[in-house]
């Protein structure tokens, strides 16, 4: 079946540095994926969907300098969180789907914790 | 975008009874989907269903769906002690896949 990468599992920064996570899909192309952060025993929150070769949509309230997408190869996307402050610290979790409107395939997520 | 909202639901049930979990949404939709999530992972699909279905299976799973109380409902048959994880729906209202998801219901099957 369909496998989506998200590396890496876990990250433990300082306040003020950028993380970069990144999501692939190893054994499909995935023109488009999702973004998602998720909080402690609630539900996840869709905060942008990323297309290959074009710039990432975001939702409503996402700051889109503060969540830098990019989805430069039809495996790839990285999510940055730029300038992490503890309240960014989050379950960050990447989606993609193998055909257009099939249902998605979720990678393992990444903890986030910012000190 | 819209919210799909479970009943806020904590089940705890026995190896082989079977879980019920409920899902409501506010807008329209084209499909409902419903994922597992075992703790601290990422997300498995488990079924969808569109808005023109009304009722659907998939091994002891099975799903229906009321759009005229957007309402759907997830039930596991004969439950496992490996189906407990948190469960939620997700409605998709433009059929692309950008997903609102439901609460959540945790749902532990003791063995």
């Amino acid at each position: 079946g369909a496998v989506v990468s998200q590396h890496p599992s876990w990250v433990i920064c300082k306040s003020g540095t950028s993380v970069k996570i990144e999501c692939r899909s190893l054994d499909f192309q995935a023109t488009t994926m999702f973004w998602y952060r998720q909080f402690p025993k609630q539900s996840l929150m869709l905060m942008a969907t990323s297309n290959e070769g074009s710039k990432a949509t975001y939702e409503q309230g996402v700051e889109k300098d503060k969540f830098l997408i990019n989805h430069a190869s039809l495996t790839l996307s990285t999510l940055t969180v730029t300038s992490a402050h503890p309240e960014d610290s989050s379950f960050y979790i990447c989606s993609a789907e193998d055909r257009q409107n099939s249902p998605l395939h979720f990678g393992n997520g990444t903890r986030l914790t910012v000190t | 975008s819209q919210q799909g909202e479970e009943d806020p639901q904590a089940l705890s049930i026995q190896e082989g009874e079977n879980a019920t979990m409920n899902c409501s949404y506010k807008t329209s939709i084209n499909n409902l989907q419903w994922y597992r999530q075992n703790s601290g992972r990422g997300l498995v699909h488990l079924i969808l269903i569109r808005s023109n279905e009304r009722e659907k299976h998939s091994g002891r799973l099975r799903v229906t769906l009321d759009t005229s109380k957007k309402s759907s409902s997830l039930l596991i048959t004969a439950s496992r002690a490996a189906d407990t994880a948190s469960y939620f729906c997700a409605t998709d209202q433009g059929g692309n896949n950008r997903l609102a998801f439901g609460k959540g219901n945790q749902v532990v099957v003791i063995p």
